[in-house]
């Protein structure tokens, strides 16, 4: 069972908004530990997509975008594309478990 | 270009053991901490270890601690990670990562292919 949760799985049609909310607790997410992003397509290593709650590395669209409010934090991506398809897992750190935590994981399909 | 290559998985049986490393180039390796993440098949990705850019400070996961060491050569630019006892659920991806910062926020940044252990007898 993940520290942070997540749900198994979202979709969305070609062009839609969808998000992905990621839920954590007063030792993770809530203690203002950074939450990051990061997407993973089917056979490859994962790659940083969003970092420090909002930010975008360079390279990746701005149909990307992250926030954080109390113990959770969210992914949205508007104007969604075949590419996207996708799992998608956030990351933070717990304080009281003095380690690094993901949740585990949403799978994103794009119908 | 930045880049980080896992070597040393392959097949053990439970209880054996197997190190793991990660070759890196294209930057300053000793400025930055590593992490390994693991990836067991068709699940998520858990968090393994981390060491310290200073290599004194190391930090394990529940499931792997007094099993698994991190260890790192800062001259030959490498990070490794010991497993022993192994069990079948450590069979996995394992992936090798920078853990880099922008003054504000620290993010695992830099993800090698990874390379796979299978532990069965």
């Amino acid at each position: 069972q993940s520290v942070l949760t997540q749900p198994p799985s979202v979709s969305g049609a070609p062009g839609q908004r969808v998000t992905i909310p990621c839920t954590g607790s007063n030792s993770n997410i809530g203690a203002d530990y950074v939450v990051n992003w990061y997407q993973q397509l089917p056979g490859t290593p994962p790659k940083r997509l969003i970092y420090g709650d909002t930010n975008r590395p360079s390279g990746v669209p701005d149909r990307f975008s992250g926030s954080k409010s109390g113990t959770s934090a969210s992914l949205a991506i508007t104007g969604l594309q075949a590419d996207d398809d996708a799992e998608y897992y956030c990351q933070s750190y717990d304080g009281r478990l003095s380690r690094w935590v993901f949740g585990g994981g949403t799978k994103l399909t794009v119908l | 270009q930045v880049q980080v290559v896992e070597s040393g998985g392959g097949v053990v049986q439970p209880g054996g053991s197997l190190r793991l490393s990660c070759g890196t180039s294209g930057f300053t390796f000793s400025n930055y901490g590593m992490h390994w993440v693991r990836q067991a098949p068709g699940k998520g990705l858990e968090w393994v270890a981390f060491i310290h850019f200073a290599p004194n400070n190391m930090y394990y996961a529940d499931s792997v601690k007094g099993r698994f060491t991190i260890s790192r050569d800062n001259p030959k630019n490498t990070l490794y990670l010991q497993m022993s006892s192994l069990r079948a659920e450590d069979t996995a991806i394992y992936y090798c990562t920078t853990y880099n910062n922008d003054g504000s926020s620290y993010y695992m940044d830099v993800w090698g292919k990874g390379t796979t252990v299978t532990v069965s007898s």
